[in-house]
């Protein structure tokens, strides 16, 4: 397996650009998320799902559009980028929707926006 | 609001020196979690807590809960320089939604 993928690895933006960053999972995961990482903060949730045509938004939505139409992929849409965005996003993904497993991390996005 | 706070953010420690990190967290919630990031990389589970009293332990670390308290600790043993890293607790934000409230992080750096 390789486990939770994500493309690109690295990203420069100009303000006002879109983009869409990408993650799949190929451990049949129902549970799918999205996280960025700034420094100082921890990681704080994007938006997540509980299975395919299920999104639900977390604690930073704004600027951000998903939708999963396969269990596999889980795509991040950047609308128009702003200089706020600029951090470190990773996907996580876990077999359960009920918290008694772990959710497996992606090796990340780095995203500049300019 | 789910509020987690870890203590402390930064843990400079000598080899072979025991240590405590602590995770409290503000509303109930019996799902805890346990992850590793080294610089530059992603995040490794060490250690999932599902019920108040858990306890779990990999080679010099040891996770426990409270529940009650709001508590979550790792402890660290012996420490080693491979173990420096930084370490995230993160809750449950409604005891099995899967929504995770991350800590801020404890950097821990353990010199020879």
């Amino acid at each position: 397996n390789a486990g939770v993928t994500q493309t690109p690895k690295f990203q420069v933006l100009k303000t006002g650009q879109s983009m869409t960053l990408q993650c799949a999972q190929d451990m049949n995961h129902e549970y799918m998320s999205w996280y960025r990482q700034d420094p100082g903060m921890g990681l704080r949730l994007i938006h997540y799902s509980v299975g395919a045509g299920i999104t639900d938004q977390g604690e930073v939505p704004n600027g951000y559009n998903v939708s999963r139409s396969t269990t596999e992929d889980f795509p991040l849409r950047l609308l128009s980028a702003a200089p706020s965005q600029t951090s470190v996003y990773f996907c996580a993904s876990s077999y359960t929707t009920t918290g008694t497993d772990t959710q497996y991390f992606g090796p990340g996005t780095r995203l500049t926006v300019l | 609001e789910l509020k987690v706070e870890q203590n402390p953010l930064f843990l400079s420690m000598q080899e072979g020196k025991n240590y405590t990190i602590y995770c409290n967290y503000s509303t109930t919630s019996d799902r805890l979690y346990w992850y590793r990031q080294d610089p530059g990389k992603s995040l490794e589970s060490l250690f999932v807590l599902l019920s108040n009293g858990a306890v779990k332990q990999e080679g010099r670390l040891m996770a426990s809960l409270d529940t009650k308290a709001r508590l979550s600790t790792l402890h660290i043993t012996a420490a080693v320089h491979d173990l420096s890293a930084t370490y995230f607790c993160a809750v449950d934000e409604a005891g099995g939604s899967e929504k995770l409230v991350f800590g801020k992080g404890t950097k821990l750096t353990v010199n020879p």
